[in-house]
């Protein structure tokens, strides 16, 4: 079965550092992939996302993703953490080509950031 | 800005009560999701509609748990009898296009329910 598995439900990093969340995707066809944040007490926003076009994507707020078929990965990056990048953040895999939105959530990894 | 809307923002109900969730989808979106988080499971889909029509409510638990679209600006889910093992927080999301990768999912600010 298709899925999403975010290593490490915590990450903590100091302000100005590299941000570095992974995720992992099970496919048996090729997915389209996505990173959602979600800040306290409110909804999921879409930071970026892999649609079979360039391998490097890149987002809002100075996120960008790579994906690595040989991986099986789409880790997130941000070369500089804020402190307005605590959240929790999530990958999410869609596999039904025609219906696009049907997304499969991996658990989550809430980022922390010291200042 | 258009937006996802869910009433009520927060909801306190004691078990066996009925409760209803409100989502009102951004104008023009014809897919509408619910989807559940909670710190066990994460993230689950309960239901999805296309054009009003339910086309997935296999995350559901059937004997308690209903969606409807009584038109295309109101999705509502019900359970009935609600349980404590119900409490979580349910999102609603509209998206624009059903088939299209290129349409990200639109989310609400969710319904934070407690069952007691």
């Amino acid at each position: 079965a298709q899925s999403v598995t975010q290593l490490g439900s915590h990450v903590s990093v100091s302000e100005g550092a590299l941000v570095l969340l992974r995720c992992n995707y099970s496919s048996s066809v090729p997915p389209y992939l996505f990173w959602y944040v979600q800040y306290p007490n409110q909804g999921l926003q879409l930071l970026l996302k892999y649609t079979s076009a360039a391998t490097l994507v890149k987002g809002i707020n100075g996120f960008e993703a790579e994906f690595k078929k040989s991986e099986t990965s789409f880790h997130l990056t941000k070369p500089s953490a804020h402190m307005s990048d605590a959240a929790e953040y999530f990958c999410a895999v869609t596999y039904f080509y025609n219906q696009g939105g049907k997304l499969i959530f991996g658990q989550g990894t809430e980022l922390s950031v010291k200042p | 800005d258009a937006r996802v809307t869910q009433t009520p923002r927060d909801k306190v109900t004691e078990m066996g009560q009925e409760v209803t969730m409100r989502c009102q989808p951004i104008l023009g979106h014809n897919t509408v999701f619910w989807y559940r988080q909670t710190m066990m499971q994460g993230l689950e889909l309960l239901a999805y509609f296309r054009n009003r029509a339910p086309l997935d409510d296999s995350g559901m638990p059937k004997d308690r748990f209903s969606a409807e679209m009584p038109d295309a600006t109101l999705a509502t889910l019900k359970i009935q009898p609600s349980e404590p093992r119900d409490s979580a927080v349910y999102f609603c999301a509209s998206g624009p296009e059903m088939g299209s990768y290129n349409s990200p999912l639109h989310f609400g600010n969710g319904t934070r329910l407690t069952v007691t």
